[in-house]
């Protein structure tokens, strides 16, 4: 099992210009979930899904859209990309088990907006 | 609302020493789950340990050792006679039980461990 995979790695947007991050997981865990890390923080939540067609906002989800229309993936949109969204960005995923709450993470997406 | 404070900005210390991080959490839920994560400096998200609510027994694997008390609301983690590769930045999360099927993590901001040789 590859786990959860993202791409790109890196990416440097222009202030208004859009992109999309992908996430995809192989281990047919029904949720997921997006998160980001600005320099010296925690994680915060941007939106989760708990299943195909189902997503729902977390903390943080202004200037972010997102989809799931398979059980594998997860991508993130920014559509007009800011400054202020200079991160990096993991996905993670996990199984509805009511033993086991962890969320397994990506290796994150480093984004740079100027 | 949850919350997680870890206080230790950064700590450094010497190689072979022990060393504890502390984490401090908030919440009205009397069901949740507790974990710790290892980021370092590659950058991924490694998990250590999960620890239900309602199993106050500490936990050690190998070097790692971690104290769970429901009194002072704290999930301390200690590394005994620490290496050079213990280096990492490490968060304490929180996940309450009646966020509902969703299970959404909050982090604490992260201890940043220095381990010198």
């Amino acid at each position: 099992n590859a786990g959860v995979t993202q791409t790109p790695k890196f990416r440097i947007l222009k202030i208004g210009q859009s992109m999309t991050l992908q996430c995809t997981q192989d281990m047919n865990h029904n949720y997921m979930y997006w998160y980001r890390q600005d320099p010296g923080m925690g994680l915060k939540l941007i939106y989760y899904s708990v299943g195909a067609g189902i997503t729902d906002k977390g903390e943080v989800p202004n200037g972010y859209n997102v989809s799931r229309s398979t059980t594998e993936d997860f991508p993130l949109r920014l559509e007009l990309a800011a400054p202020s969204q200079t991160s990096v960005y993991f996905c993670a995923s996990s199984y509805p088990d009511l033993n086991s709450y962890e969320q397994y993470f990506g290796p994150g997406t480093r984004l740079t907006v100027t | 609302a949850q919350k997680v404070t870890q206080a230790q900005t950064e700590i450094s210390v010497v190689e072979k020493e022990d060393v504890t991080l502390d984490c401090v959490y908030e919440t009205r839920d009397t069901t949740y789950y507790l974990f710790w994560y290892k980021q370092p400096p590659s950058g991924e998200l490694v998990f250590l340990i999960r620890r239900n609510s309602f199993d106050e027994q500490n936990e050690i694997s190998g070097r790692y050792s971690w104290n769970f008390q429901k009194s002072t609301s704290s999930f301390n983690f200690t590394i005994t006679a620490s290496q050079v590769v213990d280096s990492a930045v490490y968060f304490c999360a929180l996940s309450e039980y009646s966020s509902g099927s969703a299970r959404q993590l909050t982090f604490g901001s992260g201890t940043q461990l220095t381990v010198l040789p």
